[in-house]
């Protein structure tokens, strides 16, 4: 399977503790995305990397939530201090950077990280 | 902020056309219209894109009015693994700013 892979694919955490989503884009995609969905919403930005570089960070991004990307390959969302209001999906997708014929510029998303918090 | 609006949901019966219809009266020259659609607790899917010619791949077809204030998604013979919400988002190609702003979508119930 070449898509989009997030691991874990469910995560059940109590209150106050750190979590940690894995995403590893399709191959040679140099930009990677992150969204946050809550039941019955649209997926919402958070961040996006263009290679290791992350350019563009949401409010809703609280100072307990960082994302890394080291190598421009695979990423990281991390939480630190969950809180029940952190429950949700987090979905992570990517894209190449420049518009080819070929390849186009269409954003693919992975299958989301539920979390719940308790 | 989204930048398209869809009907909250529509149904069609299973083995029909399914038309889903946009409106991105504001949309930019260098805009385009894209579709995705996100089955129950899944990611969401790509299904199509355009700019201003219509559009038809595997999936469905996306015929976007000449003035591209508004767009339509259609699913030529709707099956039940169809029903999903259905997101029209307008979207800059490449540069700086070309993230994904979903709304609220439209919900597709295929019935039977």
């Amino acid at each position: 399977d070449t898509g989009v892979s997030q691991d874990p694919r469910h995560k059940i955490t109590k209150r106050g503790q750190n979590v940690t989503f894995r995403c590893d884009p399709i191959s040679e995609h140099n930009r990677l995305y992150w969204y946050r969905q809550t039941l019955g919403q649209g997926p919402e930005f958070l961040t996006y990397f263009q290679n290791e570089a992350q350019l563009e960070k949401s409010r809703l991004l609280s100072d307990r939530f960082s994302a890394e990307r080291p190598k421009g390959s695979f990423s990281t969302l991390e939480i630190q201090r969950t809180e029940q209001g952190d429950s949700a999906m987090y979905l992570c997708a990517s894209s190449p950077q420049t518009y080819t014929e070929w390849t186009g510029n269409t954003i693919y998303f992975g299958e989301g990280s539920w979390l719940t918090v308790v | 902020d989204a930048k398209t609006t869809q009907p909250p949901s529509m149904d069609c019966a299973e083995g029909r056309a399914a038309n889903l219809p946009c409106n991105h009266s504001t949309i930019s020259g260098n805009e385009y219209v894209y579709w995705y659609r996100q089955i129950h607790s899944q990611g969401p899917q790509y299904i199509i894109h355009g700019l201003k010619n219509n559009e038809t791949n595997e999936m469905a077809s996306l015929i976007i009015t000449e003035d591209r204030k508004s767009s339509t998604l259609i699913l030529p013979h709707a099956t039940l693994r169809d029903t999903a919400v259905y997101y029209c988002i307008v979207r800059v190609e490449g540069g700086a700013n070309s993230k994904l702003t979903f709304g609220k979508g439209i919900t597709l119930s295929v019935r039977p």
